[in-house]
């Protein structure tokens, strides 16, 4: 099946600092999301990307899918940026289902 | 703006005891799925559901576990006779059609003493 590698897992940053998360793909995907699990747990969807590039605010997400691989751009941190990010595919093998990659933690300190 | 919601936020039953887990998937969604992410590690897929039926489930889904959609807006997950090792957050997704964004629920914390 697919598999899903994020980088880096850990990532520690003062506030105000900018970041780029990076999750490769090891095989064509027809669905590619990211989230954010908040500290209590919860998920946020950030962007459906399986190709091409978005933004919302501060975050910006980059999708190669020929030669697979997505990055998250988190600009100008904030602490309510701390928490976990997730990227997960689906591929064209994997209908129904989302595969999760094991995320990147991280921290933003004030 | 439409959003999946679960109920409870944070349930905690003794082993051996049947929980449900109660979800209201976006009103016109078709697609319904169930995930779970054991405390610290990865989120896994469970369950889908279209049309009334299972489409997919993986390994983790055994006899143990079932779904039910008992009327035109809830999705349940049924745990029978839970163990210490179900204890998990428990997310419930849903989609308009096959092969689209994935909305998440805010998750159902379950606790099994």
């Amino acid at each position: 099946g697919i598999q899903v590698e994020q980088s880096p897992p850990d990532l520690i940053l003062q506030e105000g600092a900018n970041s780029t998360l990076r999750c490769n793909f090891s095989d064509s995907v027809n669905n590619l999301q990211w989230f954010h699990q908040n500290p209590w747990g919860q998920l946020i969807n950030l962007f459906y990307i399986p190709s091409g590039t978005k933004q919302n605010g501060r975050l910006s997400a980059t999708t190669v899918a020929t030669e697979r691989y997505s990055l998250l751009y988190i600009s100008s941190s904030q602490t309510t940026d701390s928490g976990v990010y997730f990227c997960a595919v689906e591929g064209w093998d994997s209908n129904y289902q989302l595969i999760w990659g094991a995320g990147t933690k991280l921290i933003i300190k004030p | 703006e439409p959003e999946v919601t679960q109920t409870p936020s944070h349930q905690v039953t003794q082993m051996g005891q049947e929980v449900i887990l109660r979800c209201v998937p976006i009103s016109n969604h078709l697609y319904f799925y169930w995930y779970r992410q054991i405390l610290g590690q990865k989120v896994e897929f469970l369950v889908s559901f279209y049309n009334n039926e299972i489409s997919e489930k993986s390994e983790i889904f055994d006899d143990q576990f079932s779904v039910e959609r008992p009327d035109g807006s809830n999705f349940t997950l049924k745990i029978r006779s839970t163990k210490l090792e179900d204890s998990a957050m428990y997310f419930c997704a849903s989609s308009p059609i096959m092969n689209t964004e994935a909305f998440f629920g805010q998750g159902t914390r379950l606790t099994v003493v």
